[in-house]
């Protein structure tokens, strides 16, 4: 099966600041998605990460604040702008192919401090 | 999407049958039922996904009756490594993944 990997797995970031997370798959899919999981929570959806287009972000989240890139269809990052300790969280990425299950990235654990 | 009731925890010992019902009321005509398991620390894992009846591989089965609007995931002789969090999840097979809070399963010697 195909694999993701996502940089960095952990940062510690200072508030204000931004931070990008990087997802590569080894192999083309069509879908990628941003999800957040907050400690103890389950997964919430962030968008959907469209290549060559705007990503589509769910309710609660916007461009400003989470611009999403996807240049390929490989390829995807997800920026986490002027973050505040509200920010700490697990990011994920997940990707799907035709007639296969979503996979997901190993995750990356972010603290604002 | 539709959305997913279970329970939210559940305690088993090792070698025992473990099964975990979810309620999905609203499922849609194309809608799939995919489980996927969580250890922490890391990205869920798909488990098993189903449309009807019974489906069984390596390491679960994925029980649906007539009306589909639950399902039961059968893990067979639970070891205490089973001990991770198990999403159900219903929706098309789009990608998108709507998870609702999880059955956090422990298993204990």
């Amino acid at each position: 099966s195909a694999v993701i990997s996502q940089k960095p797995s952990r940062d510690i970031c200072q508030r204000g600041t931004s931070l990008t997370i990087q997802c590569q798959v080894d192999s083309q899919v069509t879908m990628m998605f941003w999800y957040r999981q907050q400690p103890g929570q389950s997964l919430t959806l962030i968008a959907t990460a469209n290549q060559g287009s705007e990503a589509t972000y769910e309710s609660g989240f916007v461009i400003d604040k989470f611009p999403i890139s996807r240049p390929n269809l490989t390829f995807s990052t997800l920026t986490v702008s002027n973050m505040s300790p509200e920010d700490s969280s697990i990011y994920l990425c997940s990707a799907d192919r035709i007639n296969t299950e979503a996979f997901f990235g190993q995750g990356t654990r972010l603290t604002v401090v | 999407l539709a959305k997913t009731t279970q329970p939210i925890s559940m305690d088993s010992y090792e070698g025992q049958e473990v099964n975990i019902t979810c309620s999905h009321n609203n499922i849609a005509t194309n809608d799939y039922i995919t489980w996927y398991q969580q250890f922490p620390s890391q990205g869920p894992r798909f488990i098993i996904q189903g449309y009807k009846t019974k489906v069984t591989n390596e390491v679960a089965s994925l029980f649906i009756p007539a009306d589909r609007k639950s399902s039961t995931l059968s893990l067979p002789r639970v070891s205490l490594s089973d001990t991770a969090v198990y999403y159900c999840l219903v929706g098309d097979e789009g990608g998108k993944l709507i998870f609702g809070q999880g059955t956090e399963l422990s298993v204990k010697p």
